[in-house]
């Protein structure tokens, strides 16, 4: 049984672009949740989507927007990076809503 | 809405002694309580959680929280620290309720010192 995986690990990107930062869920679970982990700080929720329909959002703009397929990998878009949006992006997947979160290694993002 | 304060942004130890991790939280609606680990560059490993029933909650590597409802606290400790034990802890709080949102706390840094 693969645990959850996210691709990139690293990568850096330009302030005033987008970003797609890629999440696959372990196997049989339906939840995938997104946080973002400045340095030094505790994750921060972002949104959650359960069987392909957003479950809840965080304290994020709008420019930050997810999706989930129907295998239950998800993605997560940020348009107009900003220098702020540097930080290690954590995805989490659940066997259902309310059960326990089990966390990929995240991919760290730096914004130049 | 949640709140989670670890007291300690770091706590240094000697290996083979006690260690106690302070998290107290606020909310206004039941929720659960866990504490996750972060290695240097990796993602985070639940430690433990409590979700009902005896306050006393045991977790991996020896490591145990309880529950303090009164004083809305979940301390974490160990009898015995190892030097493996240097990582950055976590406590976090979600609604029984809704979306599993974690709220975490800021972090405390674990310092095994040999």
């Amino acid at each position: 049984e693969t645990g959850v995986t996210q691709s990139p690990t690293h990568l850096i990107k330009t302030r005033g672009q987008q970003v797609t930062l890629r999440c696959s869920s372990q196997s049989g679970h339906n939840t995938v949740s997104w946080y973002q982990q400045a340095l030094g700080q505790g994750p921060q929720f972002i949104f959650q989507y359960y069987r392909e329909e957003e479950n809840g959002r965080g304290n994020f703009p709008p420019r930050f927007s997810g999706l989930q397929f129907p295998n239950y990998s998800s993605e997560l878009n940020v348009n107009a990076l900003e220098l702020d949006d540097s930080a290690l992006y954590l995805c989490a997947s659940s066997p259902e809503l309310n059960t326990e979160a089990f966390f990929g290694q995240g991919t760290r993002l730096t914004v130049v | 809405a949640q709140s989670v304060t670890q007291l300690d942004s770091q706590v240094p130890v000697f290996e083979e002694a006690p260690v106690e991790l302070r998290c107290n939280y606020s909310s206004s609606v039941s929720v659960y309580l866990f504490w996750y680990v972060q290695y240097p560059n990796q993602g985070l490993q639940l430690l433990l959680k409590y979700l009902s029933g005896s306050t006393l909650v045991k977790g991996i590597n020896g490591f145990e929280a309880e529950f303090n409802k009164s004083q809305t606290s979940f301390h974490l400790r160990k009898p015995s620290v190892h030097i493996s034990d240097t990582a950055e802890y976590f406590c976090a709080v979600s609604e029984i309720q809704g979306a599993q949102k974690l709220v975490f706390g800021q972090g405390t840094r674990l310092t095994i010192n040999p």
